[in-house]
């Protein structure tokens, strides 16, 4: 059955990086675009990058455009996003979702998150 | 950007008919899909496309999309659909998705 796992959450100083993983188990996971998506306390979820299949293009959005890296290994069916320049407002909890394989345009499968708080 | 607007809360009886809205600019030119989320799980895809749903979604829940307002329907709630459900679409000039803030469906 399809599964994904994030993982690298942590209580990071403002200023500091991390980088999330999200390890995907079974599908054919380089056949898939995938994204990062986060939830603030109380808010809404919060697309934040896009990769696809095969790593060639990328889309951010404008909120983590310079500060988030998204990237992928298709040989270990892995995730990642590399956030650097942490501030309080990126306190979330951070999933990994699976681009649908036919329309691509909605999220067929997510992960359970993993949490990243940003906190002096 | 394109905005995505729900309502924060429904609240229905066991058993009746639970109807969430999504706003937006002219909604029905876009495809809406919808996510249902349990505090501690992963959330889950109940509705694509407007009215399509994926396998093993029960046939209770529904979906429709008609000039600025998207709706997904849940048909004789259980306790087991009190959750949050958010709407998204795919915003294509961009190549982003865009998430509706989220509605919390409480069965009383």
């Amino acid at each position: 059955q399809v599964q994904l796992v994030e993982s690298g959450g942590a209580l990071v100083m403002p200023g500091g990086s991390l980088r999330l993983s999200c390890a995907a188990s079974g599908f054919t996971f380089s056949d898939y675009h995938m994204s990062w998506i986060r939830q603030a306390p109380g808010k809404g979820m919060e697309w934040l990058s896009y990769i696809t299949s095969s790593g060639s293009f990328i889309f951010n959005a404008d909120s983590v455009k310079g500060r988030f890296t998204i990237s992928r290994d298709n040989a270990k069916n892995s995730l990642y996003l590399q956030m650097n320049s942490l501030t309080a407002e990126d306190t979330a909890v951070y999933y990994c979702a699976r681009h649908d394989g036919s329309s691509e345009y909605y999220f067929d499968f997510w992960g359970q998150g993993t949490q990243v708080t940003a906190s002096p | 950007s394109y905005v995505l607007t729900q309502p924060p809360t429904v609240s229905v009886a066991p058993g009746q008919t639970a109807s969430i809205t999504c706003g937006g600019n002219n909604i029905e030119t876009k495809a809406v899909h919808w996510y249902q989320h349990k505090p501690g799980q992963a959330p889950v895809l109940v509705v694509y496309d407007d009215t399509d749903r994926p396998s093993g979604i029960p046939e209770r829940f529904s979906g429709s999309n008609s000039g600025n307002t998207a709706t997904l329907t849940i048909s004789r709630v259980e306790a087991g659909d009190e959750a949050d459900y958010c709407c998204q679409v795919w915003d294509t000039s961009s190549d982003h998705a865009v998430f509706g803030g989220g509605t919390k469906l409480t069965v009383l």
